[in-house]
C-alpha cells in the first residue's frame, strides 16, 4: 500500500538558519509527490510538486525539494528560515495509474517552530 | 470564484443530530474532493467527484456520511446521527480536470465540526 512517513512530528530552528523536513515514502508505482503548507486557521497552501520531471523541484517561498528514488525520499528544505515560516508541513503523496482517483495520501505532518 | 469556499467555517452540533457542509469549488473546476483532517494528524480522503458522479467514496467511514453535487460544482456532504467521533475539519479541494494526476488540488478553508 502506498504510504507517506514524515519522520519528525516537530522541528525547531533559528531564523536564519537551514530548514529540513524529512519525508519518505512507500510506492510501488511512480508517485507525484507534494508538499502542502498550512498556516494557523488557514487552508493547506501547495508549495510545490514533483511529477516525474526534473528531481530537484523549487516550489514558493524559497523552498524546495529533492525527489531520491534510490532512498523514497523527499525531503523539503530552506536555505534560511523565516519566523513567517512557522506552520504544519505535510508531505504528500500520489499514486497512479492504480488509482484514478488521484486522492492525496497525506503524511502526519511536521510543526515547524522558528526561533528568534 | 478566488478559491474554493466552504460554509458554515464552524458548526456546532448535539450528537445524533443531522449536518450538511457546503463547498464551493473553483469556478470550472471538474473534480472535488472531500477530505477529513482530525486534531493532529494529516488530512484523510473521504469522496471524489468528477463532475456529478461520485467516482471514489471509499474515504467514506460508514453509511452516516453522504456526498452529492447534483449539478457538478457545489457540494454537500451529509453526516447522519452524527457522533463525537465525527468532530474533526472537514476539507473541501477541486482541481481544473478529472483525471489528471499531475493537476494541482486547491483547498478550502474547511468547516470545523463539533460534535457535543
Amino acid at each position: 500500500a502506498q504510504s507517506v512517513t514524515q519522520l519528525d512530528s516537530h522541528v525547531s530552528v533559528s531564523e536564519g538558519t537551514p530548514v529540513l523536513l524529512r519525508c519518505n515514502y512507500s510506492s510501488s508505482y511512480s508517485p507525484s509527490l507534494f508538499w502542502y503548507v498550512q498556516h494557523p486557521n488557514k487552508g493547506l497552501q501547495l508549495l510545490l510538486k514533483y511529477t516525474s520531471a526534473a528531481t530537484l523541484v523549487k516550489g514558493i517561498n524559497g523552498f524546495e525539494a529533492e525527489f531520491k528514488k534510490s532512498e523514497t525520499s523527499f525531503h523539503l528544505t530552506k536555505p534560511s528560515a523565516h519566523m513567517s515560516d512557522a506552520a504544519e508541513y505535510f508531505c504528500v503523496v500520489r499514486i497512479f495509474p492504480m488509482d484514478s482517483s488521484y486522492k492525496l495520501i497525506f503524511g502526519s505532518g511536521t510543526r515547524l517552530l522558528v526561533r528568534p | 470564484g478566488a478559491g474554493v469556499s466552504q460554509t458554515p467555517s464552524n458548526k456546532v452540533t448535539e450528537k445524533g443530530k443531522y449536518v450538511e457542509l457546503r463547498c464551493d469549488p473553483i469556478s470550472g473546476h471538474t473534480a472535488l474532493y472531500w477530505y477529513r483532517q482530525s486534531l493532529g494528524q494529516g488530512p484523510e480522503f473521504l469522496i471524489y467527484f468528477q463532475g456529478t458522479g461520485a467516482a471514489d467514496d471509499s474515504g467514506l467511514p460508514n453509511d452516516r456520511f453522504f456526498a452529492v453535487r447534483p449539478e457538478g460544482s457545489v457540494s454537500t456532504l451529509k453526516i447522519q446521527r452524527t457522533e463525537r467521533g465525527d468532530s474533526a475539519v472537514y476539507l473541501c479541494a477541486s482541481s481544473p480536470r478529472a483525471g489528471q494526476g499531475t493537476d494541482t488540488q486547491y483547498f478550502g478553508p474547511g468547516t470545523r465540526l463539533t460534535v457535543l
